[in-house]
């Protein structure tokens, strides 16, 4: 079966460095996604990943290892504003996002 | 960038009534869209793939008579929610592909049914 697996909830503090893992079993792969969502907002984008390493992008950076279905998503120097749920979502061999459940990040002062 | 939006934002509507939202890309062109509802604390949930001229394809369990999908054109999908009862209030948002790897989101509806 298809499973993506993240922690539910994590905490930080603000102006930190967090890691939220993710682990990916699907029916092919064509990619690995990471969307920020603000409660009561769509997701919105942060990162794709295909090949192996790591990509950096501003505070956030994305690893992926396709050989052990794991990813996460390195975000740095934590504000406020990054308080929301970070979800992973693999596509599989239809193009089609596979979702994790979320993990909510909250961050305090 | 490539912007999806969604009409109406928000709704409110008696149960028993039907609703229609529309998801439109607003820039680029989308043969397939995406309907997702989500429950509150809940990760998103795939309803069906909406293909342009033809019928969607429904993930299991999600009534097609209840929830109808129409893919008229290449910059517009519409989900009506049927004889709406409460248990179907929730968040539902749609995503248009660019590409095989891009999809771009639209803000969501929020609906309520009393």
């Amino acid at each position: 079966g298809q499973n993506i697996d993240q922690p539910t909830e994590m905490t930080a503090t603000e102006g930190a460095i967090v890691q939220i893992n993710c682990t990916y079993q699907t029916s092919g792969f064509n990619g690995l996604f990471w969307y920020q969502q603000h409660a009561g907002e769509a997701p919105t984008f942060l990162s794709y990943n295909v090949l192996d390493g790591l990509e950096e992008k501003g505070r956030f950076s994305s690893f992926l290892s396709r050989s052990k279905g794991y990813s996460y998503l390195l975000l740095k120097e934590l504000q406020m504003k990054d308080s929301a749920s970070y979800l992973c979502a693999s596509l599989d061999s239809n193009y089609q996002l596979i979702w994790g459940a979320g993990t909510k990040l909250i961050i305090k002062p | 960038g490539a912007v999806v939006s969604q009409h109406p934002s928000w709704v409110i509507c008696k149960s028993g009534t039907s609703v229609k939202i529309e998801c439109r890309s607003l820039d680029f062109q989308a043969t397939t869209m995406f309907w997702y509802r989500q429950f509150p604390k809940q990760s998103l949930m795939l309803m069906a793939t909406s293909n342009e001229g033809s019928k969607a394809t429904y993930e299991q369990g999600v009534e097609k008579d209840k929830f109808l999908i129409n893919h008229a054109s290449l910059t517009l999908s519409t989900l009506t929610v049927t004889s709406a009862h409460p248990e179907d209030s929730s968040f539902y948002i749609c995503s248009a592909r660019l590409r095989d790897y891009e999809q771009y989101f639209g803000p969501g509806t929020r609906l309520t049914v009393t």
